[in-house]
This record gives structure tokens, C-alpha cells and sequence, in this order.
């Protein structure tokens, strides 16, 4: 089956430590991205990535990073330099093109303490 | 003003209902709209893409009004099974090098609890 995967599901970390995000897709799709979603609030973008070696910062990249080595993997790195990092990640993905419709990864929610 | 603005909720409704939600947007210039919903603890889901000419999938119906920069979404005889959060998404195109990725942006979201 086609679909984008994300894990973990959960993850607790302490404060101070780095953590990376696995986003995986087979959908053959050129583009990539990252989201945070808090609590009553819409997704705000991260990163995204339209080619394989590429990445471009969304509207709160501070604190994170990625890598695009291969078309079916975006890797996102929380930081310790991320000053609220607890927050439900989610990864998308889309095909090039003018229809911009994103397809989601189930989601990581990740707690600091 | 917020990019994307809708009406959070919660709306409660009986079985059978019909229920509409409203967006407005801030951005002249977007491009592509969309409804996606989302469950308690999940991923978003695409629901159906907007179209300027207004636009049905079975008993929702979505509309588009680029001069008020205004879109609704329609569902008739609710199901206990729409019970969900209905997110507004709006596009406006390019984010580099030409070739349109599609930024979108999301609303905060309109809480729906369809009651027996």
C-alpha cells in the first residue's frame, strides 16, 4: 500500500537533548514537508523540500532541521535550541504540480520534559 | 487579521442536521482551496478540493467567494461519524524557484460533535 509513515508514534525526551523525526513515502511524490500542530491551533510549516538535496525553511524553523538525501525520506531534528519543542509533528508529501493537495503521515507527538 | 480565519466552535448538532462552517482568507492572490477534517489525535484528511464554481461530494458541498474572499462547507443529514475538526486550507502558489509546491496555510480549525 501507498502512504507516508511516520515514527515514532510517541516520544518522550529531556530538555537539552536533540531528537530526529522519521518521515518515510512511497508514493513517488517530489515534495516533502514538516508541520507543528498545538493544541487548538492550525499546522504551521517548518520545512519543506521540493528535490532530493534541497530543503527550505517555513515560518518557524528556528530550533529544527532536515535533510533530503533521498526522495523517500525527510528527516526532521528537533533541537535543543527549540524553545517549546512538545507539539504533534506531521509530515506530508506531494507530487509536483499545480493540484497542491497534501497527503499526511499519522504523526508524531513528541514530549519534552 | 489571521491568513486563514474560521469559526472555531465547537458546533453541537443532532443526527440529521444539516451544519455549515465558514473561512475567510486574507490573501487576494490564493490559488487553490480546500476542506481536509481531522480526528481527536490524528493526521489531517483530504475532504474535497473547493472549486470557484462550487462543488459537491455526496452530502457535502463546498463554495467558493473570491470577491469576499469567503469559502463555506455544506453536510447535510450529519452522521455520528462526522463528528471531527474541519480544517480551512487555502494556497497561493509559488514558494520558489517557479515551480508551485503549494505553501499552504491552515485554519485553526471548526470542531463539529454530531449527538445521537
Amino acid at each position: 500500500d501507498g502512504g507516508i509513515t511516520q515514527s515514532p508514534k510517541y516520544l518522550f525526551r529531556k530538555e537539552g537533548q536533540n531528537v530526529t523525526l522519521s518521515c518515510e513515502q512511497n508514493l513517488n511524490h517530489d515534495a516533502m514537508y514538516w508541520y507543528r500542530q498545538d493544541p487548538g491551533q492550525g499546522l504551521r510549516l517548518i520545512y519543506y523540500s521540493q528535490i532530493v538535496n534541497d530543503f527550505q525553511k517555513g515560518d518557524i524553523a528556528e530550533g529544527y532541521s532536515v535533510s533530503r538525501e533521498k526522495k523517500e525520506s525527510f528527516p526532521l531534528t528537533v533541537t535543543s535550541a527549540q524553545k517549546n519543542p512538545t507539539a504533534f509533528y506531521l509530515c506530508a508529501s506531494s507530487i509536483q504540480g499545480n493540484t497542491y493537495e497534501q497527503y499526511f503521515g499519522p504523526g508524531t507527538r513528541l514530549t519534552v520534559t | 487579521r489571521k491568513e486563514v480565519e474560521q469559526d472555531p466552535g465547537p458546533f453541537n448538532v443532532p443526527e440529521g442536521a444539516t451544519v455549515a462552517f465558514n473561512c475567510t482568507y486574507s490573501n487576494s492572490a490564493s490559488q487553490s482551496f480546500f476542506w481536509y477534517r481531522q480526528d481527536c489525535r490524528k493526521e489531517p484528511k483530504l475532504l474535497m478540493s473547493v472549486y470557484s464554481s462550487g462543488n459537491e461530494d455526496g452530502r457535502f458541498t463546498a463554495q467558493l467567494n473570491r470577491a469576499s474572499q469567503y469559502i463555506s462547507l455544506l453536510i447535510r443529514d450529519s452522521k455520528l461519524s462526522d463528528s471531527a475538526t474541519y480544517l480551512c486550507v487555502v494556497n497561493w502558489g509559488v514558494i520558489g524557484g517557479g515551480t508551485s509546491y503549494g505553501k499552504l496555510t491552515f485554519g485553526q480549525g471548526t470542531i463539529l460533535t454530531v449527538h445521537p
